[in-house]
């Protein structure tokens, strides 16, 4: 069965420190991968996407994420979090046939000053 | 506004209503999902409509449920009977092209609470 599952579910990092988030997913065949941010009291946003070429992508607000096939990942990174970023991330995918995203449970980031 | 407005925002029920969420996607997008999401939990896709044709509703956890989306616009999911596992947020979200598309623009959600 396709699914996506997120290994932390709460992660508490000080301001400035590095943060990655990881991500795998269970699908056959070709996959579109997504992760977006949903701010305290706001709605789902993307934060970026990959669909093929450069498994680096880079997206909003200094994240980027590394599709790394032979390991079915897509990990989230920033190398230096602000207060700002607290909020909760979802790492979604779809089959590249289809069109419903998929998502993960979340992970919760509280970033401290 | 410019992005996909949902409403109400906040419904609380009694077990056994009827309610009825609404979602007015952003103009000019041909795709609609809905999604419902429990506490502490990423969302569940419920259906997808192309236009006004529901594509997809295979999520929908039970007859109760169900979706329309008349003229292509605006949708209504609508829940009979309530009850208290029903108690989610329900996410609303469109995008521009069909299938294979790119980013889903998602609305604030309706909170739905069922006593």
């Amino acid at each position: 069965a396709q699914s996506v599952s997120q290994h932390n579910h709460h992660v508490i990092l000080s301001e400035a420190a590095s943060l990655e988030l990881g991500c795998n997913y269970s699908y056959g065949g070709t996959v579109n991968l997504f992760w977006y941010v949903q701010y305290p009291g706001q709605h789902l946003q993307l934060l970026l996407k990959y669909f093929s070429g450069d498994p680096l992508v880079k997206g909003i607000k200094g994240f980027e994420a590394e599709f790394i096939k032979s390991k079915f990942s897509f990990n989230l990174r920033k190398p230096s979090v602000q207060w700002s970023d607290t909020a909760e991330y979802f790492c979604a995918a779809r089959a590249n046939s289809g069109y419903a995203l998929n998502f993960g449970k979340g992970t919760s980031l509280l970033v401290t000053p | 506004g410019a992005g996909v407005s949902q409403s109400p925002r906040y419904k609380v029920a009694k077990r056994g209503q009827d309610v009825a969420l609404r979602c007015d996607p952003i103009s000019g997008h041909v795709s609609l999902f809905w999604y419902q999401q429990a506490l502490g939990q990423g969302p569940e896709f419920l259906t997808y409509f192309q236009n006004e044709a529901q594509l997809d509703k295979s999520g929908l956890p039970s007859d109760r449920f169900f979706a329309e989306r008349p003229e292509g616009s605006v949708s209504t999911l609508k829940i009979q009977r309530t009850q208290q596992e029903d108690s989610a947020v329900y996410l609303c979200a469109s995008s521009l092209a069909g299938v294979n598309t790119g980013e889903l623009f998602f609305g604030e959600g309706s909170r739905l609470t069922v006593l």
